[in-house]
């Protein structure tokens, strides 16, 4: 079964640039997560889906972040204009609420360098 | 909002020691879950534990939902051990977003 697939693994812009990542979860999952990870702490969620919904969005920065689901499947998160704090890895998962609905799955990670 | 603290912050062992890591949450869950982040940022899902004792080979968690603590113990240790362990607690109720905490950094040496 393939995982969570995540692009691009690293990017490096300038504050004030624009950046989008996009993530492809594990076919066939309905929640969908995207979590922003700074450097020595744990993973924080900025917004959750449910198929093409968003059920949580209420630490995304929305003067600035933004994300969408298109179809229930694969997702885009987008900064604009990015600032120096934005400098961290963001993490796509998914999760599948199934039988064995209990285990969320995690991409690489997309590592962003805000300069 | 709920609070998860994990203990210790960091931990260094030799190669084959024991060790136990501590996760406390501050409110009712159904969700607790046990992470590894590698050293190349992977994270990979060890235990769904809301309650009870699991093992898997070397490891083991617990969780005692009524004191609202979790325990992962890792025995022999070997250095691919190393990296960062996170607990993820979910609440009750929703659609259940996971709360992380800041995690126990661990070195194995050999």
């Amino acid at each position: 079964e393939a995982g969570v697939a995540q692009s691009p693994r690293y990017k490096i812009i300038e504050k004030r640039q624009s950046v989008a990542f996009w993530c492809n979860p594990i076919s066939g999952h309905a929640t969908l997560y995207w979590y922003q990870q700074i450097l020595g702490q744990g993973p924080k969620l900025l917004i959750q889906f449910q198929n093409n919904g968003v059920v949580d969005d209420s630490q995304l920065p929305k003067d600035r972040f933004s994300a969408e689901r298109l179809k229930g499947v694969d997702s885009t998160l987008k900064i604009q204009p990015a600032k120096l704090e934005d400098s961290a890895v963001y993490l796509c998962a998914s999760r599948d609420w199934g039988a064995s609905g209990n285990t969320i799955y995690f991409g690489e990670g997309s590592w962003l360098t805000v300069v | 909002g709920i609070q998860v603290e994990q203990s210790p912050p960091d931990l260094i062992l030799q190669e084959g020691a024991n060790s136990t890591l501590r996760c406390n949450f501050s409110d009712s869950v159904n969700n607790l879950q046990w992470f590894h982040q590698n050293p190349w940022g992977q994270l990979i899902n060890l235990f769904y534990i809301p309650s009870g004792t699991k093992q898997n080979g070397r490891l083991s968690a617990t969780t005692v939902a009524t004191e609202r603590y979790s325990l992962l113990y890792i025995s022999s240790s070997q250095t691919t051990d190393s990296g960062v362990y996170f607990c993820a607690v979910g609440l009750s109720g929703g659609y259940n977003k996971l709360i992380f905490g800041a995690g126990t950094r661990l070195a194995v040496h050999p």
